[in-house]
């Protein structure tokens, strides 16, 4: 069962506007979340993260969105550039495991259009 | 700068061959991951280490074993590759401390089991 779901496997955005990913979860002893950037033939690196204790995380032209009650997690990204075409991951870590593993959604493939 | 390598970018092998994957660190980290990605699933972990010696399950383990007899290097063992092993092999690596524990990802080993 799929703990942490990202629903749109895609979407495209023209340069300039407003790219929003989301990601939706299910336990709610998720107590940290990440978001991973993939360009092809390259490994995952990390973009912002935020703990269940904020609600919003900033840094530069990304803003992630933290919905406890509705469990569900938003990266916005503005402006968008075409340098952030990728795919991009959420993740998330269970505190009652005890452990630093984490959770990651299937990835949304982020276009954006120049 | 973290610097996570992977000793193959890409790898051919035959079914029922022993592949070994090597994933190095150079951050002195304590927890090491390996996963794998396939179109649609995502990143799946196989295995995570969280010191040396030290081994755990992750969600889809079954056809795969690790080694960790050093701090820095986290092996990825296929005792006898499958076609359905065919996939991107992702290493990662993170240290054991709250709202330091970002993932580094290595470039990836693309296998393809013939």
């Amino acid at each position: 069962d799929q703990q942490v779901k990202q629903n749109s496997p895609s979407l495209s955005v023209q340069e300039g506007r407003i790219s929003i990913l989301n990601c939706d979860y299910t336990n709610s002893m998720f107590d940290y979340f990440l978001w991973y950037k993939k360009y092809p033939a390259e490994g995952p690196t990390f973009l912002i993260s935020i703990s269940s204790i904020k609600d919003k995380n900033e840094d530069g032209r990304f803003t992630v969105f933290l919905n406890k009650s509705a469990k569900h997690l938003s990266l916005h990204i503005v402006p968008s550039q075409p340098g952030d075409s990728a795919v991009y991951f959420c993740a998330a870590r269970d505190l009652t495991s005890g452990t630093y593993k984490y959770i990651f959604g299937t990835g949304t493939r982020l276009k954006v259009l120049a | 700068d973290v610097k996570v390598t992977q000793s193959s970018r890409y790898l051919v092998k035959r079914t029922g061959e022993k592949v070994f994957l090597e994933c190095v660190q150079d951050m002195d980290h304590e927890n090491m991951f390996w996963y794998r990605q396939d179109p649609g699933l995502g990143l799946r972990l196989i295995y995570f280490s969280y010191d040396v010696k030290m081994k755990e399950k992750g969600d889809i383990p079954e056809g795969y074993s690790v080694s960790r007899e050093k701090k820095e290097r986290f092996s990825l063992i296929l005792e006898s590759a499958s076609t359905n092993q065919t996939s991107m092999y992702l290493c990662a690596s993170s240290l054991s401390r709250a709202g330091k524990e970002t993932q580094y990802f290595g470039p990836g080993t693309r296998l393809l089991v013939l």
